[in-house]
């Protein structure tokens, strides 16, 4: 049981690349997230899916694509990288609303720097 | 607007004392309320967590309080043990919706 994978786990871009951070779970949970994690602010949610065919925006969705074609999978695109998106992102799961969707598993992270 | 802040950026305690982390939040509507712990290089785990009809929750070292009238939520952690240096988040819920996070504290625990 791997719990939430997430890959590449470091990754440089040039301004104006593209490229997928990849999740997947193999918990059966409903529930995915991604969140980005930046000094002195936290982590901060980006997209989030209640489950296969289902997305909607969270904190600070701008620049970043989701889609959810599977339960396990859920990657996360960047079209058109900026240094801003400078960030450590993380990949979470739970299970469905009303049982127990509060507690999420985590992904050990992908960190990104975007020259 | 941050709805989740945790005003300390750092703690540093004695192994063997008391680690007290604290959180505040400003919206009423969050029900349910957690504690993550996250080492370097790896991601936040669920430490304990509280629902808004309580004011405290016991796990071992660990109790929450939570205080809904001061909006105030707080981790004791005792006897404190080095191996618990690591940065704590909390997080508060909406009924059925995301978890809304705070800044983090870095607690060190020194032997």
């Amino acid at each position: 049981n791997a719990g939430v994978t997430q890959t590449p786990k470091f990754q440089v871009l040039k301004t104006g690349q593209s490229m997928t951070l990849q999740c997947a779970q193999d918990m059966n949970h409903e529930y995915m997230s991604w969140y980005r994690q930046d000094p002195g602010m936290g982590l901060r949610l980006i997209h989030y899916s209640v489950g296969a065919g289902i997305t909607d925006q969270g904190e600070v969705p701008n620049g970043y694509n989701v889609s959810r074609s599977t339960t396990e999978d859920f990657p996360l695109r960047l079209l058109s990288a900026a240094p801003s998106q400078t960030s450590v992102y993380f990949c979470a799961s739970s299970y469905g609303p009303g049982r127990g969707n509060e507690k999420l598993f985590f992904g050990s992270g992908t960190q990104l720097s975007v020259l | 607007d941050q709805q989740v802040k945790q005003n300390s950026p750092s703690l540093s305690v004695q192994e063997g004392r008391i680690s007290i982390l604290n959180c505040d939040y400003t919206n009423s509507m969050f029900d349910y309320f957690l504690w993550y712990k996250k080492y370097p290089a790896e991601g936040p785990t669920f430490l304990i967590s509280i629902s808004s009809i309580k004011d405290k929750n016991e796990d071992g070292r660990f109790t929450v309080f939570l205080n809904k009238s001061a909006k105030h939520l707080s981790l004791h952690i005792v006897p404190s043990q080095p191996g618990d240096s690591a940065v704590y988040f909390c997080a508060a819920r909406t009924s059925g919706s995301r978890l809304t996070f705070g800044e983090g504290t870095q607690l060190t625990v020194n032997p």
